[in-house]
């Protein structure tokens, strides 16, 4: 079962031309967090947003967690090929104490033409 | 400040065998997580570990073990390997905060395991 449905699952757009990411998901996280993975790579943490509505700016890239705590977004402003990679985004679940697990979307794959 | 490191980079084993993975924490960190990601997919969560034991555990058969030492370095063990174990093996780490929450998990390089 997929807890995270993310959209588009490809996007090949134009330098300088802006694009949004959605990951939405039916149950409600108490953060959610962000990746870019570059192939045969790790991902990368972007960002950690916590509280419902927040919105968190990364220079070109803004990032905003729904008032649920549900789902997310990523826009990124005048893309540049730089940018290229799979974005993935990643729901925490704390379920007492420590335990804490990230389940993650299929993520999104993100090409920028020069 | 090390970050996370894994090895090997890349392996390549047999229907049958049996791989050991290997994870080394970022400097400070104290708990590790595994992690399988297909081509084309998102990571899967197999396990974490702190304090030398297994804490938590994702939707994967008993083939998948693991162990933590007293260093926090960690190892994943898959028996009897399966075609579709082919993938990305990624370890993550992080800190167990004194309020019992973690902080972020950082990901390390991954290790490509290939099984022919």
């Amino acid at each position: 079962t997929q807890l995270l449905e993310q959209s588009p699952q490809f996007l090949s757009i134009q330098e300088g031309e802006n694009l949004t990411v959605y990951c939405n998901s039916s149950s409600v996280f108490s953060s959610l967090q962000w990746y870019r993975q570059e192939p045969g790579e790790g991902p990368v943490l972007l960002v950690t947003v916590v509280t419902g509505g927040e919105v968190k700016k990364l220079k070109r890239l803004t990032f905003q967690f729904g008032d649920a705590r549900k789902d997310s977004s990523l826009h990124i402003t005048a893309a540049q090929p730089g940018d290229t990679g799979l974005y993935l985004c990643a729901g925490a679940k704390w379920s007492g104490g420590s335990n804490y697990k990230l389940t993650f979307g299929k993520g999104t794959l993100l090409t920028v033409n020069p | 400040d090390a970050g996370v490191t894994q090895s090997p980079t890349h392996l390549i084993k047999t229907r049958g065998q049996q791989v050991t993975l290997r994870c080394s924490p970022k400097s400070g960190h104290d708990t590790v997580s595994w992690y399988q990601q297909a081509l084309g997919q998102g990571p899967q969560f197999i396990f974490q570990y702190y304090e030398e034991e297994e804490r938590q555990r994702g939707n994967f058969p008993d083939r998948f073990s693991g162990h933590q030492f007293p260093n926090y370095s960690s190892e994943l063990n898959v028996n009897a390997l399966l075609l579709g174990d082919s993938a990305l093996y990624l370890c993550a780490s992080s800190l167990e905060l004194t309020s019992g929450q973690q902080e972020t998990q950082y990901f390390g390089p991954g290790t490509r395991l290939l099984v022919l």
